[in-house]
């Protein structure tokens, strides 16, 4: 069965300081994909990432950051320098190899204060 | 890039009543879905909307509560059928481009509230 835990249910930092998002996985597949969307207040689902299981190379991205580690199954994000703007809900997602279905986490709430 | 839309955007609708939820998209994409999200919720995918044919759906989703349409490559539409308070969500279409190994793009979702 495929599964995706992300067990912070809500973080809240203050501006400027680091957050790391988790998000654990299940999978029996060798090749899978991992996503990491956005959900800001106006609900619209933004893409911010995918990565191929077999490409477990860190990526980063402006202020954002990836890492991927198969040997815990494990895909978590980190916000450097957070901002304002990057309150919203975080959602992590797996997806087989041979499916198109989209397997979500529960969301992480993430909220920045001035 | 492409611009995915959906009408409307909200709705408050009575019980037993039907709504019908349009998905746009302005550029011809190789798969559409249709998600739907529950108050405070993670997302759900209620099935891959097939061209020219019958979509296929998830399990506890059938095509009577939840008929579906996709007439060609840019456009589907999703009823929510017999509507109930426990139907409010935000219904959200996505698609892919080019390959299907590519990431799934969302539209910005349709909020429905059932009264």
């Amino acid at each position: 069965a495929q599964k995706v835990t992300q067990a912070q249910t809500e973080i809240s930092v203050v501006e400027k300081e680091d957050v790391t998002l988790d998000c654990v996985y299940e999978t029996r597949d060798t090749t899978y994909y991992l996503f990491w969307y956005k959900q800001p207040p106006s609900g619209e689902l933004v893409f911010l990432i995918r990565r191929n299981s077999f490409d477990e190379q860190n990526e980063i991205s402006g202020r954002y950051s990836w890492n991927f580690q198969k040997s815990t199954s494990s895909f978590n994000f980190t916000i450097t320098a957070s901002q304002v703007v990057d309150s919203a809900v975080y959602f992590c997602a797996l997806r087989s190899y041979n499916t198109d279905k989209l397997i979500f986490g529960t969301g992480t709430r993430l909220q920045v204060f001035p | 890039s492409a611009v995915i839309s959906q009408k409307p955007s909200r709705d408050i609708c009575q019980r037993g009543t039907s709504l019908t939820i349009q998905c746009q998209v302005d550029s011809q994409v190789t798969m559409m879905f249709w998600y739907r999200q529950q108050p405070g919720q993670s997302l759900t995918l209620i099935a891959t909307a097939n061209q020219g044919s019958e979509a296929t759906y998830e399990s506890g989703f059938v095509i009577d509560k939840f008929p579906i349409s996709r007439p060609n490559l840019t456009f589907s539409t999703l009823t929510v059928s017999n509507l109930s308070p426990e139907d409010s969500s935000i219904y959200l279409c996505s698609v892919v481009f080019g390959t299907s190994y590519n990431e799934q793009f969302f539209g910005p979702g349709t909020r429905l509230t059932v009264l």
